[in-house]
């Protein structure tokens, strides 16, 4: 059974600071890797989704990397902004992790 | 945007109560899943639907959780009796295929429904 690890369970760092978000699973056997952003109540909004076949993905200040033999996977977001605190939340398949809960201070 | 639609976005009830959820996906998406997330916790897979057809549902409580998707468009989830554990947030998603040709699509997430039973 797959299980997902997400560390550290929360964070808070100052704005303008790069951070990477780390995502652990116990079965290299994926098919696609897919991070997610949440909102205190609200959904989730994909962030980015890497294909067991691709190594990372990048959209704007996020990138995402995939190292499926170790079972990792990173979020990388740069020069991090006050709208970036949120609940970062990894899904290996359809298993989800209990997420890291940013907080970006002004 | 195309967006997934649930309603309604928050329900109380009183246990033993039965409650309904409904879900909308993103128009032309094949498949449909129904999480549920419990507070401080990453959302876990209720059932997944390929158009009307149940796919996964190993993960849900068949004796008091019942889902349908009868023309493969819509879907409702059921709880009935409804207990003070199921108190959760209710989660729709749908992707354009699911699972094909080796890999899985992106799922999409709606706003989900807020679900307090007392």
């Amino acid at each position: 059974k797959q299980e997902v690890t997400q560390i550290p369970a929360a964070l808070s760092v100052p704005e303008g600071e790069n951070l990477v978000l780390n995502c652990s699973f116990t079965d290299s056997a994926i098919y696609n890797l897919q991070w997610f952003r949440q909102d205190p109540g609200k959904g989730l909004t994909s962030l980015l989704l890497i294909q067991s076949s691709q190594r990372e993905q990048t959209s704007g200040r996020l990138n995402a990397s995939l190292d499926k033999s170790s079972g990792r996977s990173t979020l990388y977001i740069a020069a991090s902004q006050p709208g970036d605190s949120a609940t970062y939340l990894c899904a290996a398949d359809m298993r989800f992790g209990a997420g890291t809960r940013l907080t970006v201070k002004p | 945007e195309a967006e997934v639609a649930q309603s309604p976005r928050y329900k109380i009830t009183e246990k033993s109560q039965a409650v309904a959820f409904w879900c909308d996906p993103i128009s032309g998406h094949a498949t449909l899943y129904w999480y549920r997330q419990i507070l401080g916790q990453g959302p876990e897979l209720l059932v997944q639907f390929q158009d009307e057809s149940v796919v996964d549902d190993s993960q849900l409580p068949k004796d008091r959780f019942s889902a349908e998707r009868l023309k493969g468009v819509d879907s409702t989830l059921k709880i009935q009796p409804a207990e003070l554990g199921d108190s959760a947030m209710y989660l729709c998603a749908s992707s354009l295929e699911g699972f094909s040709g080796g890999a899985r699509d992106e799922q999409f997430f709606g706003p989900g429904t807020r679900l307090t039973v007392l």
